[in-house]
């Protein structure tokens, strides 16, 4: 099993909504990530998990909260957003956060949508 | 300043004809590692090839190879005999070795190909 699953794939919510994406590997992977892609523009690192513990937190605003239950659960949450944070949310894992070599898993994404 | 930097916002390609998308990056450490990856419509960033900063030989992965020059700081991906199904977008991305704790994988802004009949 090579996948990294994203739940949902698309998600609209309104201003005021609490809403959270969801993210499994089981490829037994202990570095987990979160990515923000807007439209035509590369992704962006947010956050980093490795071992269940948070390693890189790219000053991302508090509207967005992550958190890693176990080692192959990621989530999302999300409380207050702007329609700027409009954008294709991607959950990647690796295998740790050590070597150069280390290649990314990708999830497809959840594309969010805040009205 | 940027640390990847693909100059081709947009290339086109005929049907088995092969096509060389280019990445220059810059980096002041030794060990490093280059990437790309393919973005289809469907949003999910597909691994292609990695090369490593001190592999000797360019990296291949089927239909795809890396044209490494350390010494220009380019890896350039060439894939051949082009299908319509690599019509998507293509990142190069870096990591370096030397991050402390973080581990970041550094995107450059994608070359997006389209392969014609």
């Amino acid at each position: 099993d090579t996948e990294v699953t994203q739940t949902p794939k698309h998600l609209v919510m309104g201003m005021t909504n609490k809403k959270s994406l969801k993210c499994e590997q089981h490829m037994g992977h202990r570095a987990m990530y979160w990515y923000k892609q807007k439209a035509k523009k590369p992704p962006e690192l947010m956050f980093v998990y490795s071992y269940e513990k948070l390693s890189i937190n790219e000053s991302v605003p508090s509207r967005f909260s992550p958190e890693c239950p176990n080692s192959s659960l990621l989530n999302l949450h999300l409380h207050a957003l702007q329609p700027e944070d409009s954008a294709l949310y991607l959950c990647a894992s690796s295998r740790n956060r050590g070597p150069s070599n280390e290649k990314l898993f990708f999830g497809s994404g959840t594309q969010l949508s805040v009205l | 300043a940027q640390k990847i930097t693909q100059t081709q916002p947009g290339m086109f390609v005929q049907e088995k004809e092969a096509v060389t998308l280019d990445c220059t990056y810059d980096t002041s450490d030794p060990s490093y590692g280059l990437f790309w990856y393919k973005q289809p419509s469907s949003g999910e960033m597909i691994f292609l090839i990695y090369q490593g900063s001190y592999d000797q030989q360019n990296a291949t992965e089927g239909r795809y190879s890396l044209n490494f020059q350390k010494a220009r700081k380019s890896a350039n991906l060439v894939i051949s005999a082009s299908q319509l199904g690599d019509s998507a977008m293509y990142f190069c991305a870096m990591r370096e070795a030397n991050t402390g704790t973080a581990s970041k994988l550094t995107f450059g802004t994608g070359t997006r190909l389209q392969v014609t009949l």
